[in-house]
């Protein structure tokens, strides 16, 4: 599978700005997911990337550069209850999905 | 709830034992994974099936044994596990196989080999 590199992990306090980023290789790339995932439940979707740019939901914002093969998702406004594991994933021409290992991201009050 | 159902949510078998693991949407999807989550490792895609027929096999061991019999339910059947196979087994669903389309996770099932 196709290398996504993402952090381990990251602390933020409550109402801050945190920003993770995601690289991947960008051979044959179509475009990026970004899930989240709380501890012993479902990855749920976040986002979609195919185009270069922001694109806002809300307090999630997503960014995608195809020419630097860099993606970041930023969560903004933190509340205790975005404490989760977030996964980028990479979508390739052979129908390939590849994930990265995740970010878990802990929220302190 | 993402409309994607397993069962059962933790699983503990000894090596010799033969289980299977339940999966079943409610979405009206026709495609359906199972992935398999270590603590701190991407997902590992083991199997893939669309329209039930199986269109991707990950090199994945023949301990595993996949059976979707019609679109809404996948099964992945287990025998003579190793305890490295321990592990948390996501099945998911999506409209279409293809690269825009996102995917609908259940909440797995924790499998603890002895």
């Amino acid at each position: 599978g196709q290398n996504i590199d993402q952090p381990t992990e990251m602390t933020a306090t409550e109402g801050a700005i945190v920003q993770i980023n995601c690289t991947y290789q960008t051979s044959g790339f179509n475009g990026l997911f970004w899930y989240q995932q709380h501890a012993g439940e479902a990855p749920t979707f976040l986002s979609y990337n195919v185009l270069d740019g922001l694109e806002e939901k809300g307090r999630f914002s997503s960014f995608l550069s195809r020419s630097k093969g860099y993606s970041y998702l930023l969560l903004k406004e933190l509340q205790m209850k975005d404490s989760a594991s977030y996964l980028c994933a990479a979508f390739y021409n052979d129908y390939k999905l590849s994930f990265g290992a995740g970010t878990t991201v802990t929220v302190r009050a | 709830e993402t409309g994607v159902t397993q069962t059962p949510r933790h699983l503990v078998m000894g090596m010799t034992n033969k289980k299977s693991l339940k999966c079943e949407q409610h979405l009206g999807h026709n495609a359906m994974y199972w992935y398999k989550q270590s603590a701190k490792k991407p997902l590992e895609l083991m199997f893939v099936y669309s329209l039930e027929e199986r269109v991707e096999n990950n090199s994945v061991p023949s301990r595993f044994s996949p059976e979707c019999p019609n679109s809404s339910h996948l099964f992945l059947h287990l025998h003579t596990l190793q305890p490295e196979d321990s592990a948390l087994y996501l099945c998911a669903s999506s409209q279409v196989r293809g690269a825009n389309e996102k995917l609908f996770f259940g909440s797995g099932t924790q499998l603890s080999v002895l």
